[in-house]
């Protein structure tokens, strides 16, 4: 299994431009998260998707969009980059198991919106 | 708001030394809490877990202790060496939410 991937690794966006980030993971899990990591903070809740077809906002939603159009992929959109969304991504999922809820991450994706 | 946190930012150790990393919650309610590891450059990797029905709970070399008078979590690692370097966060979970994490505690291992 390759787990959690994460497609592109790099990017770099002026502003104002659109990217869509591709998450795929081979699983089977039902959930799947796409966070931001600042330096010096934690992880950060953009959405989440609870099964294919749902979407949720997270903590910090606001710039990005999401699709769970197939059960295994996860889209994180953003439509007009902006500098603050300088950040790394990284995408998570998890098959609840009605014990834990562990996340596999994915390598993640390094940001630079100038 | 409720959120989880770590005491110390850094911490540095000698190899050979035990190392133990704090995390203080605000939120009762949680019903099981994570220690992720994340090495420079990678997403971050699953330690060990505990639900809030446990004070203890033992693996290879890491123990996570749980105290819910205080509402405070410790990962302690035994014999620590130079490829425990790594930023470690603990995360708390909620039912119904997504888990919540804490902004980090950069361990560093000389030998």
């Amino acid at each position: 299994n390759a787990g959690v991937t994460q497609t592109p690794k790099f990017r770099v966006l002026k502003t104002g431009q659109s990217m869509t980030l591709l998450c795929a993971q081979d699983m089977n899990h039902e959930y799947m998260y796409w966070y931001r990591q600042d330096p010096g903070m934690g992880l950060r809740l953009i959405h989440y998707s609870v099964g294919e077809g749902t979407t949720a906002k997270g903590e910090v939603p606001d710039g990005y969009n999401v699709s769970r159009l197939k059960k295994q992929n996860f889209l994180l959109g953003l439509e007009s980059a902006a500098p603050s969304q300088t950040s790394v991504y990284f995408c998570a999922s998890t098959r609840p198991s009605g014990t834990t809820d562990t996340q596999y991450f994915g390598p993640g994706t390094r940001l630079t919106v100038l | 708001g409720e959120s989880v946190g770590l005491h110390l930012p850094t911490l540095s150790v000698q190899e050979g030394d035990n190392s133990i990393i704090n995390c203080a919650y605000s939120n009762s309610a949680s019903d099981y809490f994570i220690w992720y590891k994340q090495e420079s450059g990678k997403g971050p990797q699953f330690i060990i877990d505990i639900r809030s029905n446990m004070d203890k709970r033992q693996g290879q070399r890491v123990t996570v202790l749980l105290n819910k008078t205080v509402k405070h979590l410790s990962l302690q690692i035994a014999a620590t060496q130079p490829g425990d370097s790594a930023v470690y966060f603990c995360a708390e979970h909620q039912a119904g939410t997504a888990l919540i994490f804490g902004k980090g505690t950069t361990l560093s291992v000389s030998s």
